[in-house]
């Protein structure tokens, strides 16, 4: 079946230090790749995403390139944000049709905390 | 994208009642879908909610526990049934706006169950 692992947290950084989040995945056929941001006390929201391999999704400053070679979609920032303290979950959908398809597997999700 | 409205936010309920959910979006989606998050936890899919028809239960969840109805394509509800503490978690719907379009959240419901 599918599967998300992303490190393990949590994350404290420094305004301004560069962020990297892992995430690696198993799946059958070729995924999207998909990364969502939960501020606290809130929902999901989209973050970013890529649908082949190779593609690079960016929003706010946050890049992740879909690298089948290596079934990665790690999420880098150049320099982090107090505001951008949250927590991050990768995931997949299967594209593959049949009963997996449209169903969100998400990584077990990394807490980042930035501090001024 | 689509926008999605969730009832109630949140509640605190008490051992043996049942609590149900609302999802209203804006416009009509092809699939709609429910989740659960524990404390301090990730994502789990509960079921998706089919329009017209009974749920799709993930491995795990049952109906008689988790009752769903979806009687058009703008609205789906989610019961928690016999509650026990254990279901005290936050519970996501998400939709599907059209096929391979990207899935969006709702802004969950926090449970309490005492």
């Amino acid at each position: 079946g599918n599967s998300v692992t992303q490190m393990e947290g949590p994350v404290t950084l420094s305004e301004e230090a560069f962020l990297t989040i892992n995430c690696t995945y198993t799946a059958t056929g070729y995924p999207s790749l998909f990364w969502y941001v939960q501020y606290p006390g809130e929902g999901l929201q989209l973050l970013l995403k890529a649908t082949k391999a190779d593609d690079k999704g960016s929003n706010k400053g946050f890049e992740a390139t879909y690298r089948k070679e290596t079934t990665s979609f790690h999420l880098e920032k150049g320099s982090v944000q107090v505001s951008d303290s949250a927590v991050y979950f990768c995931a997949l959908v299967s594209n593959a049709g049949g009963t997996s398809y449209g169903k969100l597997t998400f990584g077990q999700g990394t807490i980042l905390t930035v501090h001024p | 994208s689509a926008v999605i409205s969730q009832k109630p936010s949140r509640d605190i309920c008490q051992r043996g009642t049942s609590l149900t959910i609302q999802c209203q979006v804006d416009s009509q989606v092809t699939m709609m879908f429910w989740y659960r998050q524990q404390p301090g936890q990730s994502l789990t899919l509960i079921a998706t909610a089919n329009q017209g028809s009974e749920a799709t239960y993930e491995s795990g969840f049952v109906i008689d526990k988790f009752p769903i109805s979806r009687p058009n394509l703008t609205f789906s509800t989610l019961t928690v049934s016999n509650m026990s503490p254990e279901d005290s978690s936050i519970y996501l719907c998400s939709v599907v706006p059209r096929r391979g379009a990207t899935q969006y959240f709702g802004p969950g419901t926090r449970l309490t169950v005492l």
